[in-house]
């Protein structure tokens, strides 16, 4: 099974101030069909999980440009330029290559 | 506007049955693999199965394998999640999602189940 490994586990993070998460999986992601399947999702409190960014960059529908995605093979990063106070919740990485697994989530506070 | 409507969720004794279904609206149900993620209280997310869009093949977490089965009935637009021989670790909140390549993309609000005596 793939892990997913996030860091940090909880970020006190600025309104208006940049925030930053990794997530590392214990084999590469890149699938047989080239493509990586890397996603975010962001859960706020007491809602269900809700999907930021796809296949490493690619942001869903109606998510705010402030939310970027990068990385290659193992390593990953979220970043939201400027954090807003709605931004308050848990995020996860996950990964669709091998079945799918989470990473443990990210708690990320004002 | 997709929309993901799960039910079925409530008390259930150790070594029970349950089953939940997932209303799907707003997209062609048919044409989309479907999820079940689960989430215990307090901890992360957790999948736990899929099915292909005909309903043809169907995958699952070691840990419900051989007692958890997904079905889905496309002419009512419905998924379920037929649960026996549950356990206390089997205790969370039980989310149907839709499929995107790759993984979930739109998520349903989530129905709790909870085994205990």
């Amino acid at each position: 099974d793939i892990v997913m490994t996030q860091i940090p586990l909880s970020s006190p993070v600025t309104v208006g101030q940049p925030a930053s998460i990794s997530c590392r999986s214990s084999q590469s992601l890149v699938y047989s069909d080239g493509n990586t399947y890397l996603s975010w999702l962001q859960q706020r409190p007491g809602q269900p999980p809700r999907l930021l960014i796809s296949k490493i960059s690619n942001r869903f529908s109606g998510v705010p440009d402030r939310f970027s995605g990068s990385g290659a093979g193992t390593d990953f990063t979220l970043k939201i330029s400027r954090v807003e106070a709605e931004d308050v919740g848990v995020y996860y990485c996950m990964q669709g290559t091998q079945l799918y697994t989470f990473g443990q989530g990210t708690k990320l506070e004002i | 506007e997709v929309q993901l409507v799960e039910s079925g969720g409530g008390l259930v004794q150790p070594g029970g049955s349950l089953r939940l279904s997932c209303a799907a609206s707003g997209f062609t149900f048919s044409d989309y693999w479907m999820h079940w993620v689960r989430q215990a209280p307090g901890k992360g997310l957790v999948w736990v199965s899929r099915i292909k869009y005909d309903g043809s093949i169907s995958t699952y977490a070691d840990s419900v394998k051989g007692r958890f089965t997904i079905s889905r009935d496309n002419a009512k637009n419905t998924l379920y999640l037929q649960m026996n021989s549950l356990t206390a670790d089997d205790t969370a909140v039980y989310y149907c999602a839709k499929d995107t390549w790759g993984g979930p993309d739109y998520w349903g609000q989530g129905t709790p189940v909870t085994v205990s005596s």
